[in-house]
Formats: structure tokens, sequence, C-alpha cells
């Protein structure tokens, strides 16, 4: 089973500046990485599927990148509604589809 | 517009049943496989299963491997989770939710319902 390790598991950032959040897998998934993001009270959201490809209707604002093991998502301007928890998610190698255990990003 | 809508969960006791539907709509349900997710209140996602799009494939997380039954029926635009031998940890929000282009294997889910919770306690 491959393991996604997110970090930090809290960041803390003030409106308009970027975050950096990461996700690094135990072995190579290629770029079978995807990104979501969840507010509570809510299903998660597609942000960012093979790697670097945002879904439809996700302002460019957030962007992805990396393959193999590293993988980064970047927003680069933050707004109000950007606080919430984001998961990886790899499916390379599957089963099991494995998740990350969530990056909490926070008002500074 | 595609919707998600799962029911059927509740309060079960340890060892019992519970049966998950989804009801599926806005697209072309058997062109899809389709999954089952499970969140932890508070916690992170645990992918749980999978059917492909005619639901002649389906795979299971080890954990719920031989207790727990994928199923689909394509006429009823309808997914489906048989749920036996429930135990403590399975109590969770689960959601069903899209594959975005898979039949027969995993991608990124698009969609997702807004989740059914079952609560698994004595």
């Amino acid at each position: 089973e491959i393991v996604m390790t997110q970090s930090p598991a809290t960041l803390s950032v003030s409106p308009g500046e970027r975050a950096t959040l990461s996700c690094r897998a135990t072995q190579s998934v290629s770029s079978k990485l995807a990104w979501y993001q969840q507010k509570p009270g809510q299903a998660p959201r597609l942000l960012i599927y093979d790697a670097s490809t945002r879904a439809a209707g996700i302002p460019a604002r957030f962007s992805g990148s990396g393959s193999g093991t590293e993988f980064t998502l970047t927003i680069s301007s933050l707004q109000s509604e950007d606080f919430a928890v984001y998961y990886c998610q790899q499916y390379n190698n599957w089963p099991p589809v494995t998740f990350g255990q969530g990056t909490k990003l926070e008002i500074k | 517009e595609v919707q998600l809508v799962e029911s059927g969960g509740g309060v079960v006791q340890p060892g019992g049943s519970l049966r998950l539907s989804c009801a599926a709509s806005g697209f072309t349900f058997d062109d899809y496989a389709m999954h089952w997710v499970r969140q932890v209140p508070g916690k992170g996602l645990e992918w749980v299963s999978l059917i492909s799009g005619d639901g002649g494939s389906t795979y299971y997380v080890d954990s719920v491997k031989g207790r727990f039954t994928i199923s689909r029926d394509n006429s009823k635009n309808s997914l489906y989770l048989q749920m036996n031998s429930l135990r403590t940890e399975d109590t969770a929000l689960y959601y069903c939710a899209k594959d975005t282009v898979g039949y027969t294997y995993a991608s990124e889910f698009d969609y997702w319902g807004q989740g059914t919770l079952v609560t698994v306690s004595s």
C-alpha cells in the first residue's frame, strides 16, 4: 500500500499571501495525484488532478506540481474562502486508493 | 447537474448490518466507476470500495474485505454498500463519489455526495 504523507499538518498564512502544501508518497505514483479541498460540513471538492491539471471551475490561483513521490499544491494569493483542509490522493497503485492525512490551512 | 444523494445510515450495534444507497443523477451512470469513501468525523478520508461501470469488477480496502459488498443497479442509477459484521471502527460518514474517467479503474473523483453517517455502538 502506498502511504501518502502531507506536511505541514497545519499551515497558518495571512490572506493575500502564498501557501505551499506538500505531499509525499512512499513509492512513485507517476503523475496520478489529485488534490481536494474540504470545508467544515461539506464534501471534498476536486481541485487538481494528474498532479497539475486544474479541475473545471477551479481558480487559476490554485496550481499543482510534482511527479514521482514529491508533490506541491500552491495557492498564489489566499482568499478568505481558501481556508480549509486539503487532501492529496494517489490513484496510480490501487487498490487501495490512498489519501494523505490532510493539511489544515488556517488564517494567520 | 450531477447529484449524488446517500441514504441508509444510522445507529447499529456491533455485529449488525446496514445497507447504504446512493442515488445518482445528471450523468450517464453506467459510463463510470463509482466509489465509497468514509471519514471519521474530524479525521481524514479513507477509500473503501470501487465498482466498475458494468458492476463486473469490485475492489475493497483490506479492512472491509469479506464484510462489505459494493453493488450497483444501473437501471435505477443507484449505488449500494451492504455492510455486515459492523465494528465500532466502521463508525464514519460514508460518501459516494463518481470517478472522473474510470470505467474499470480508479482515477480522481469529480463529484461527491454529502454523506450518510454510520454509527456502530452498543
